[in-house]
C-alpha cells in the first residue's frame, strides 16, 4: 500500500508557465517532507523541503505547500524553464510503528517543459 | 568534489554470479544506505548504517549485504545474483545518523545499472 503517491505519472508545461506537481500521504506521522528531482542516468537530487509545523516553504522559483487536513503537498516551479524537465519524486519522513525513522518515496511525476 | 561515488556505472551478471557495488562518500557523512528503483516501484531501501560498524535492514534486504568498517565506504554485495535484481541501484549518505529526517537531505551516487541475465 503506498503511503505517499504522486498520481499523476507525467506533466507537460510550456516554458513560462507554472508547473504544479501533486503528491497524497496517507500516514498522519509523517513530520517532514522532501522533494527531489532526478535527471536521466543521475541519481536524485535534493530540490526543497517543508517541515510539517509548516503550511510553505519557498526557494527562488520552487516553491512547496502542505495542507495537512488534506494530507497533501504540492510543489510549484514558477516561471517553468526547459531545464526543469526531470522526473520529480515525493518523499515523506517519520517514525514508523518500532520508533524508527523511515522515509517514504512516491513513484515520482515526469516534468516536461517545452519551449 | 567527489561527493557519493559508485562503481560500476554498467554491469551485466549471470544468474547464480556474485558482485560487490562499491559505494564511497567524501562528505564524512555518518548515515548512507542503499535504494534499489524499479519500473513502478520508485526508491526501495534496501540496507542501510548509522555509522562505522551499524548496518540494519531496509524495505527489501533479501539476497543482499552490507558491511561498513569505515566512515568512508558501504558496498553492497549479492552473493547469488537473480533476475529479480535487475535494477537501478543508489547509494545514498546523508550527515547525520539520522539520516533522511528534518533537515538531513541525502545525498545520492549516480546510479548503478544492474542487469541479471
Amino acid at each position: 500500500d503506498q503511503q505517499v503517491k504522486q498520481n499523476s505519472p507525467s506533466l507537460s508545461v510550456q516554458e513560462g508557465r507554472i508547473s504544479i506537481l501533486n503528491c497524497d500521504y496517507t500516514n498522519s506521522m509523517f513530520d517532514y517532507f522532501l522533494w527531489y528531482k532526478k535527471y536521466p542516468a543521475e541519481g536524485p537530487t535534493f530540490l526543497i523541503s517543508i517541515s510539517s509545523i509548516k503550511d510553505k516553504n519557498e526557494d527562488g522559483r520552487f516553491t512547496v505547500f502542505l495542507n495537512k487536513s488534506a494530507k497533501h503537498l504540492s510543489l510549484h516551479i514558477v516561471p517553468s524553464q526547459p531545464g526543469d524537465s526531470a522526473v520529480y519524486f515525493c518523499a515523506a519522513s517519520g517514525l514508523n510503528a518500532g520508533n524508527n525513522r523511515k522515509l517514504i518515496w512516491g513513484l515520482g511525476t515526469s516534468l516536461a517543459v517545452n519551449p | 568534489n567527489a561527493g557519493v561515488t559508485q562503481t560500476p556505472k554498467f554491469q551485466v551478471l549471470k544468474t547464480g554470479q556474485s558482485m560487490t557495488l562499491q559505494c564511497a562518500q567524501d562528505m564524512n557523512h555518518e548515515y548512507m544506505s542503499w535504494y534499489r528503483q524499479d519500473p513502478g516501484m520508485g526508491l526501495r531501501l534496501i540496507h542501510y548504517s548509522v555509522g562505522a560498524g551499524i548496518t540494519d535492514q531496509g524495505e527489501v534486504p533479501n539476497g543482499y549485504n552490507v558491511s561498513r568498517s569505515t566512515t568512508e565506504d558501504f558496498p553492497l554485495r549479492l552473493l547469488s545474483a537473480a533476475p529479480s535484481q535487475t535494477s537501478v541501484y543508489f547509494c545514498a549518505s546523508s550527515l547525520s545518523p539520522r539520516g533522511p529526517s528534518s533537515g538531513n537531505t541525502i545525498y545520492f551516487g549516480e546510479g548503478s545499472w544492474l542487469t541479471v541475465v
